[in-house]
């Protein structure tokens, strides 16, 4: 089973866009529109941000959204705020209808 | 509003066995593809295993294939994972979850003597 390529950390500022890259193969993230982005605090669950490329769940905030071009996939935060900070990670369906993760992003809000 | 509370984690000994389970409420639980994910202490987000929405077909990662067995009762709302010949590695909290709808707060399991 696959792994997708996440950044260790990415920082920003309080108002500041920020932007989580998230790269796989033909096999997962450039053969499927099935691309979600998780955003997780210390000792909480995964809390779904972004599914099918660039849908939001009911109740996650409009500053999120998510893109695909090829065999990478994107996550922008914009307007960062000190409760972003947290760990993302990215996923995708793949063609062993298994689910590929990345290893996960850890957001500095400075 | 959807919700997905598993149970059944614990401590158990190397070669033991846990059955979770997963009681899903709030949407059409038998429409959706279900999963189950796992984190290690201290390390990202692992695939275990997925099932299709009538369980004609199950999916698992190596690591657990022949060890670990994935249901569901779809009158009865639940996931389930059996997790049969249990090993240290497999210490982790597992999640229940949907591709679109979210996941579950988490059941710790525990493999060690």
């Amino acid at each position: 089973q696959s792994a997708l390529t996440q950044p260790a950390s990415v920082s920003g500022s309080p108002g500041q866009s920020i932007t989580i890259s998230c790269t796989g193969t033909n096999s997962d993230v450039g053969g499927y529109n099935f691309v979600s982005w998780y955003q997780q605090h210390p000792g909480k669950a995964p809390k779904l941000m972004i599914y099918d490329v660039n849908s939001r769940p009911s109740g996650v905030s409009n500053r999120f959204s998510g893109s695909k071009s090829g065999n990478t996939a994107s996550l922008t935060i914009s307007g960062l705020q000190a409760e972003d900070e947290a760990d993302y990670y990215c996923s995708s369906f793949t063609t062993s209808s298994s689910w590929a993760f990345g290893g996960g992003t850890k957001l500095t809000v400075l | 509003e959807v919700q997905l509370v598993e149970s059944g984690g614990g401590l158990v000994q190397p070669g033991g066995s846990l059955r979770l389970s997963c009681a899903a409420s709030g949407f059409t639980f038998s429409t959706y593809w279900m999963t189950w994910v796992r984190q290690a202490p201290g390390k990202g987000l692992e695939w275990v295993a997925s099932m299709k929405q009538d369980g004609s077909d199950k999916y698992y990662v190596d690591s657990v294939k022949g060890r670990f067995t994935i249901s569901r009762d779809n009158p009865k709302n639940s996931l389930f994972l059996q997790m049969n010949s249990l090993r240290a590695e497999d210490t982790a909290i597992y999640y229940c979850a949907t591709r679109i709808l979210g996941w579950g707060q988490g059941t710790l399991v525990t493999v060690s003597s």
